[in-house]
C-alpha cells in the first residue's frame, strides 16, 4: 500500500537558518512527488514537484527539495527561513503506474522565530 | 486564470441533515477531487472525477457522494450529518493525474 510519512509533527527554526522538513514514502513503482503549504484558514497551495530528471527540484518562495530513491524521501529544505515561511507543510504522492490517488502525509507545522 | 472556487464557505448544519457542497475547477481541467481534512485525521481523500466519471473513491461512507458535470463543475453531498463530519472540505483540481492539483480554499461545515 502507498504511504507517506511525515516523522516530525513541528519543526523549530530561527529565521535566516536553513530549514528542512523531511518526508519518506512508499510506494510499489515509481512515484510522482509533491509539496503544499497550507496557510490558517486556507487551502493548499502548491510548492513543488519531482516527476523526472534532476533530484534537486526548485519551487516557489525559495524552496527546493531532494529526491532520493534509495532513500524513498523526499525532504524539503530552505537555505534561509523567513518569518513568513511558518505554515503547515504537506508532502504528497502518486505512483505513476497505478490509477490510484494522490497521497497525503500528517503534515508537518513549520513555525520560523524572528 | 481564476483559481479554484468553492461554495459556500461556511456552513453550519445539525445532526440528521444533509448538506451539498459545489466545487469549480479551473478552466480547462478536467479532475476535480474531494478531500476531507481534521486536525486529527490529517487530509483524507473522498473522490476523484474525470470527465463526469468517478475514477477513485476514499473510504468513506456511502452518505458520502459525489457527481461531476459536463462542465467540469463539481458536488459532494453528504447525508444524515453527524457530528462527526465537521471538517474542512477541500476541492482540488488539475489537468490530468500527472499534474500537481490546485486547491480551493475549502468549505468549513460545522455539524452541530
Amino acid at each position: 500500500a502507498q504511504s507517506v510519512a511525515q516523522p516530525e509533527d513541528q519543526v523549530n527554526v530561527a529565521e535566516g537558518n536553513p530549514l528542512t522538513v523531511k518526508c519518506t514514502y512508499s510506494v510499489s513503482g515509481n512515484p510522482y512527488l509533491f509539496w503544499y503549504v497550507q496557510y490558517p484558514n486556507r487551502g493548499l497551495q502548491f510548492l513543488l514537484k519531482y516527476i523526472t530528471g534532476d533530484n534537486l527540484v526548485k519551487g516557489s518562495y525559495g524552496f527546493e527539495a531532494e529526491f532520493n530513491k534509495s532513500q524513498t524521501s523526499f525532504h524539503l529544505k530552505k537555505p534561509s527561513a523567513l518569518v513568513s515561511d511558518s505554515a503547515l507543510y504537506f508532502c504528497a504522492v502518486r505512483d505513476r503506474g497505478s490509477q490510484g490517488n494522490l497521497i497525503f502525509g500528517k503534515g508537518t507545522k513549520l513555525s520560523v522565530k524572528p | 486564470k481564476a483559481g479554484v472556487t468553492q461554495t459556500p464557505r461556511y456552513l453550519i448544519k445539525t445532526r440528521g441533515q444533509q448538506v451539498t457542497l459545489s466545487c469549480s475547477p479551473i478552466s480547462g481541467h478536467r479532475s476535480v477531487s474531494w478531500y476531507q481534512q481534521t486536525p486529527g485525521q490529517g487530509l483524507q481523500f473522498l473522490f476523484e472525477y474525470f470527465s463526469e466519471t468517478q475514477r477513485n473513491k476514499g473510504n468513506f461512507p456511502g452518505r458520502f457522494s459525489g457527481r461531476q458535470f459536463s462542465n467540469s463543475r463539481s458536488e459532494m453531498n453528504v447525508s444524515t450529518l453527524e457530528l462527526g463530519d465537521s471538517a474542512l472540505y477541500l476541492c482540488a483540481s488539475s489537468y490530468d493525474r500527472e499534474r500537481e492539483q490546485f486547491f480551493g480554499p475549502g468549505t468549513r461545515l460545522t455539524v452541530l
